[in-house]
Order: structure tokens, then C-alpha cells, then sequence
């Protein structure tokens, strides 16, 4: 049973306009999710976190917004460049886990010029 | 340059023929893990490192090795590769294992794709 789960494998978005991804989660016990985004033949990089003591984060382009009660958090990219077009991972790690981190599947963002 | 190598890149190699894939970095990083990545499954850690000599599992540990003899080497070993270990690995660093606000970004190595046959 994934405990991280993107539902969507793909989304495309116009160059331009808001990109948005989500990431569910299950386990209560997670206590800070990152977003890492990964382009072919590369490793992932990370693009942003959040504690669970917040509810969004921001930085330049990108915000994070954390729904604990939802246990639901999503990536918003604005305004989205064709440089963002890579697949970007959720993940995230519970208090005494001993920096584990539990990873989603993966969304392929694609930005269309 | 601050990086995580891995190599090789690429690998195939034929069921229960040993083989080693290395993974260096130059940060002087405590932690290091191994992770393996397959299609509608994300990454998944096969084992970790909070730093010299001490290592331990992850989620899926069966049919791996690993040794953390020196702080920058943290190499993978397949004692005898199976068809299901075909996957894409990845090593990645970080300077500060822990948990919560104290997490720190993993580095992560560009990736080695093996197939066993």
C-alpha cells in the first residue's frame, strides 16, 4: 500500500499559465514533505519543502501548500517556463524515521510553448 | 564541484554474475543511501547510512549489500543479481541525516541503469 501517492503520471500545461500537482498521503506520522523535480538521464534535485507546522511555503515561482486534515499537499508552479517540463516527485518523512523518506510515483509535467 | 558520482552508468550483466556499483561524493556528507526507482513505484530505499560503519535496511533490502568503510564511498553490491533487480538506481547524500525541520536535501547522483539477464 503506497503511502505517497500522485495520482496523476502526466500534465500538461500551457507555457505560461499555473501548473498545479498533488500529492495524497495515509500515514498521520509524516511531518515534512519535499517536492524534488527530475529531469532525463539525471538524478532528482530538490525543488521545495514544508513542515507540517505550515501550510504553505514559497519560493520564486514555486508555492507548496499543505492540507493536513486533507492529507493532501500540492506543488503550484507560476507562471510555468518550458524549463520546468520534468517529472517531480512528492516525498515525505515521519518524526523519528531516521530521515526516510517515503516518494510517490512521479508526475510528468510537460509545458507546451 | 559539489556531486555524487555513480558508476557505471549503464550495466548488463547475466543472472548471478556479482557486481559493484560504486558511489562517491565530495561534500564530506554523513549520510548516504542507495535507492532504486521503477516505473509507478517512485524510489524506493534498498539501504542507508548515517555515517562511517554504520549502516542499516531500508524498505527493500533482500539481494543488496552495502559497506561504508570511508565517508565519501558508499558502493552497492549485488552478490548474485536476479531479472527482478533490473531498475534504475540512485545514490544520494545529505549533510545532515535527522528528521522533521532538520532535514536537509538529498544530493543525488545522476543514476545507473542496470539490466540483469
Amino acid at each position: 500500500d503506497q503511502q505517497v501517492k500522485q495520482n496523476s503520471p502526466s500534465l500538461s500545461v500551457q507555457e505560461g499559465r499555473i501548473s498545479i500537482l498533488n500529492c495524497d498521503y495515509t500515514n498521520s506520522m509524516f511531518d515534512y514533505f519535499l517536492w524534488y523535480k527530475k529531469y532525463p538521464a539525471e538524478g532528482p534535485t530538490f525543488l521545495i519543502s514544508i513542515s507540517s507546522i505550515k501550510d504553505k511555503n514559497e519560493d520564486g515561482r514555486f508555492t507548496v501548500f499543505l492540507n493536513k486534515s486533507a492529507k493532501h499537499l500540492s506543488l503550484h508552479i507560476v507562471p510555468s517556463q518550458p524549463g520546468d517540463s520534468a517529472v517531480y516527485f512528492c516525498a515525505a518523512s515521519a518524526l523519528g524515521s531516521n530521515y526516510q523518506l517515503i516518494w510517490g510515483a512521479g508526475t510528468k509535467l510537460i509545458i507546451k510553448p | 564541484e559539489a556531486q555524487v558520482t555513480q558508476n557505471p552508468r549503464y550495466l548488463i550483466t547475466v543472472t548471478g554474475k556479482k557486481l559493484t556499483v560504486t558511489c562517491s561524493q565530495n561534500m564530506n556528507h554523513e549520510y548516504m543511501s542507495w535507492y532504486r526507482q521503477d516505473p509507478g513505484l517512485g524510489l524506493r530505499q534498498i539501504y542507508y547510512s548515517m555515517n562511517v560503519e554504520v549502516t542499516d535496511k531500508g524498505d527493500v533490502p533482500e539481494g543488496y549489500k552495502v559497506s561504508r568503510k570511508e565517508k565519501r564511498n558508499f558502493p552497492l553490491i549485488l552478490e548474485s543479481p536476479s531479472p527482478n533487480q533490473t531498475s534504475l538506481y540512485f545514490c544520494a547524500s545529505s549533510p545532515r541525516p535527522g528528521q522533521g525541520k532538520y532535514n536537509s536535501p538529498l544530493h543525488f547522483g545522476n543514476g545507473t541503469r542496470l539490466t540483469v539477464t
